[in-house]
């Protein structure tokens, strides 16, 4: 069983900058994985915000970028603004057509 | 562009088989460049991939939902479906239709608003 690994929690300052990451609880996420990052303000669906571990969706700020840090996915915030507290969720693409959602990183900024 | 609005009873009793359908408008489900699928999210809970289909038939499932799951997808009325068989009251849940590329890179482009399914006697 694949689980995908998220901080269940982070806050940043307005203005500061926060990296979100994504991992495998077994093995190292790289890009053959094709991590996507999505962002979810409730009671909505979830907004695609980065493809191919850093490729910005069309119309996403480029305050949000994507990267591998070590062996995981990262989802960085340079520059936090209030309307970025929501619930950010990486996605892995782990082949033969299965995907594998992580368990979400609540995002307060404050 | 494209957008999916799901379907179906709100409400599901406990054993019975949970029934959705997802419609897609502003274009042709059968366009080749994208697979449909479902995500689901339990209440206060993140989001798990249930399963998705092409518009020849094709489907893949999540391997831990496998066995209660079955998709097919309808060309003629721009439309796929979910069932979900021998539900508890675990598989509460809102539940989103998607589409997403067939290919890379890929990614999640359509989603539909979403539909919960409460599982209760």
């Amino acid at each position: 069983q694949t689980v995908v690994t998220q901080e269940p929690s982070f806050s940043v300052s307005p203005g500061g900058t926060v990296t979100l990451t994504c991992g495998l609880s077994s093995g190292s996420v790289s890009t053959s994985y094709n991590p996507s990052w999505y962002q979810q303000t409730p009671g909505q669906a979830p907004r695609t915000l980065i493809y191919s571990t850093n490729t910005r969706y069309s119309g996403v700020p480029d305050r949000f970028s994507g990267s591998i840090l070590g062996n995981k996915a990262a989802l960085t915030i340079t520059g936090a603004q209030a309307e970025d507290e929501s619930d950010y969720y990486c996605v892995l693409y782990m082949g033969s057509g299965i995907w594998v959602f992580g368990g979400g990183t609540k995002l307060t900024v404050l | 562009q494209l957008q999916l609005q799901e379907s179906g009873p709100g409400l599901v009793k406990p054993s019975e088989t949970l029934s959705l359908t997802c419609t897609v408008s502003g274009g042709s489900i059968s366009s080749g460049s994208y697979y449909w699928g479902w995500i689901r999210q339990p209440p206060g809970k993140g989001l798990e991939w249930i399963g998705s289909i092409y518009h020849s038939g094709s489907t893949y499932y999540n391997p831990s939902l496998k066995s209660r799951v079955t998709m097919s997808v309808d060309t003629s009325k721009n439309q796929f479906s979910l069932k979900l068989s021998s539900v508890t009251a675990a598989d509460t849940a809102v539940y989103y239709c998607a589409g997403h590329l067939a290919f890379a890179p890929y990614r999640f482009d359509y989603w539909g608003q979403g539909t919960l399914v409460t599982v209760s006697s």
